[in-house]
């Protein structure tokens, strides 16, 4: 079984420059995160889906920050205008739904200059 | 909302030593407990997963031990070898639908041969 996917893996930005990083989770898995993790920090979610749906997008920063999974599957992260401070590791997971175990993709190193 | 900490940030032992990492957590409701492992440009990688009603749970060479007295979980990796040498993260969630991740800083892990 194919685990999660996720491309490109490493993006190199000017601030105020865009860019879309895409997920695709384990098949069959309802629910799908994503995460930003700085450097020598733990991971910290910025939002997450049940299918199509957003549960929670409470640490979105919405100003600069979107995300769609507008069929249930493949999900998509964009960040309009990059800053600095955005310069991290992007984690996608999947799980079933319910509280079961998490599932990681490799990441999306983004270096924003 | 959930806090958790994780000690130490960084630990360096010889080969055939064992390596402890301890985390606690705040939320009296939190319910499951995962630990992951993250090796240079990866994703994270499950270790083992924990319910609330297990006080001790053992697997390929690690200890998992749960206090929810005291709010802390413990990974313990016995005979520690080169292999073993990354970054482990604990995480926990609550059993209150919203099954989100809390995860601790990391430690990084050094086995040096």
């Amino acid at each position: 079984e194919a685990g999660v996917t996720q491309s490109p893996r490493y993006a190199v930005l000017q601030e105020g420059q865009a860019v879309s990083f895409w997920c695709d989770p384990i098949s069959g898995h309802d629910t799908l995160y994503w995460y930003q993790q700085p450097r020598d920090q733990g991971p910290q979610l910025l939002v997450y889906f049940r299918d199509e749906a957003v549960i929670d997008n409470s640490q979105l920063p919405s100003d600069r920050f979107s995300a769609v999974r507008p069929k249930g599957t493949n999900s998509t992260l964009k960040i309009q205008s990059a800053k600095q401070g955005d310069t991290a590791t992007y984690l996608c997971a999947s799980s079933p739904l319910g509280p079961d175990t998490q599932y990681f993709g490799p990441g999306t190193r983004l270096l924003v200059l | 909302g959930e806090q958790v900490e994780q000690r130490p940030p960084h630990l360096s032992v010889p080969e055939g030593d064992s390596a402890v990492i301890i985390c606690t957590y705040t939320d009296s409701a939190t319910a499951y407990f995962y630990w992951y492992k993250q090796e240079p440009g990866a994703g994270l990688q499950l270790l083992m997963s924990v319910f609330s009603n297990v006080d001790r749970k053992e697997e390929q060479g690690l200890t998992v031990l749960l206090n929810k007295k005291d709010k802390q979980l413990s990974l313990n990796l016995t005979a520690a070898h080169p292999g073993d040498s990354a970054v482990y993260f604990c995480a926990v969630s609550a059993d209150t639908g919203n099954y989100k991740y809390v995860f601790g800083a990391g430690t990084r892990l050094k086995v040096i041969a």
